[in-house]
């Protein structure tokens, strides 16, 4: 399978305790994405990175979250000090960068419950 | 007000049916415009990409009024297979702005 791969695909944790995410986008995409997805709503954004320079952060990304990208390949999303509203599907996607318009392609996703 | 802000759901429609999904959005520099599809508890796929001169990929066709900021969606002929939540989606500065989704659930 050569799509977009995150793991774990489920987490539950005690509020206050510290998880990460990790997402494995497609080899040849230099753009990686990351949205949160609550019950009932479309996906937002919150961060993206360009090869390992993150390029933007949307003011969801509270400072109790962090976003990797170390080698240009695979990314982590580390939330500390969880929240119950944390609560959420978390999306990964990627796409070339040949342009902005260029399709991104989402992984399963990692579904966080926050107790 | 929501960026892109979509038809209220659930539709519930029979096989056969045509069913129109609308989707309006406040930025007038968005870039482009998709649909997207999500079945329950996955990821959402891209449906189709939607132009200013309207496309058509077999049973569904998308529309976009950049005037008036508006994009639609429609379904003709809709199968029992149909029935999953439709995202319109517009792409800003290289990150996507999702509407909140219509469910679509297509009954026998």
């Amino acid at each position: 399978d050569t799509g977009v791969s995150q793991d774990p695909r489920h987490k539950i944790t005690k509020r206050g305790q510290n998880v990460t995410f990790r997402c494995d986008p497609i080899s040849e995409h230099n753009r990686l994405y990351w949205y949160r997805q609550t019950l009932g709503q479309g996906p937002e954004f919150l961060t993206y990175f360009q090869n390992e320079a993150q390029l933007e952060k949307s003011r969801l990304l509270s400072d109790r979250f962090s976003a990797e990208r170390p080698k240009g390949s695979f990314s982590t999303l580390e939330i500390q000090r969880t929240e119950q509203g944390d609560s959420a599907m978390y999306l990964c996607a990627s796409s070339p960068s040949r342009g902005f318009q260029e399709t991104q392609y989402f992984g399963p996703g990692t579904r966080l419950l926050v107790l | 007000r929501k960026e892109v802000e979509q038809d209220p759901g659930p539709f519930n429609v029979p096989e056969g049916a045509t069913v129109a999904f609308n989707c309006t959005y406040s930025n007038s520099a968005s870039q482009s415009f998709f649909w997207y599809r999500q079945d329950c508890r996955k990821e959402p796929k891209l449906l189709m990409s939607v132009y200013s001169s309207g496309n058509e990929d077999g049973r569904f066709t998308a529309q976009l009024n950049r005037a008036s900021q508006y994009i639609s969606l429609l379904i003709r002929d809709s199968k029992l297979s149909d029935s999953a939540t439709y995202l319109c989606v517009v792409h800003q500065g290289g990150k996507l702005i999702f509407g909140q989704g219509t469910e679509l659930s297509v009954k026998p």
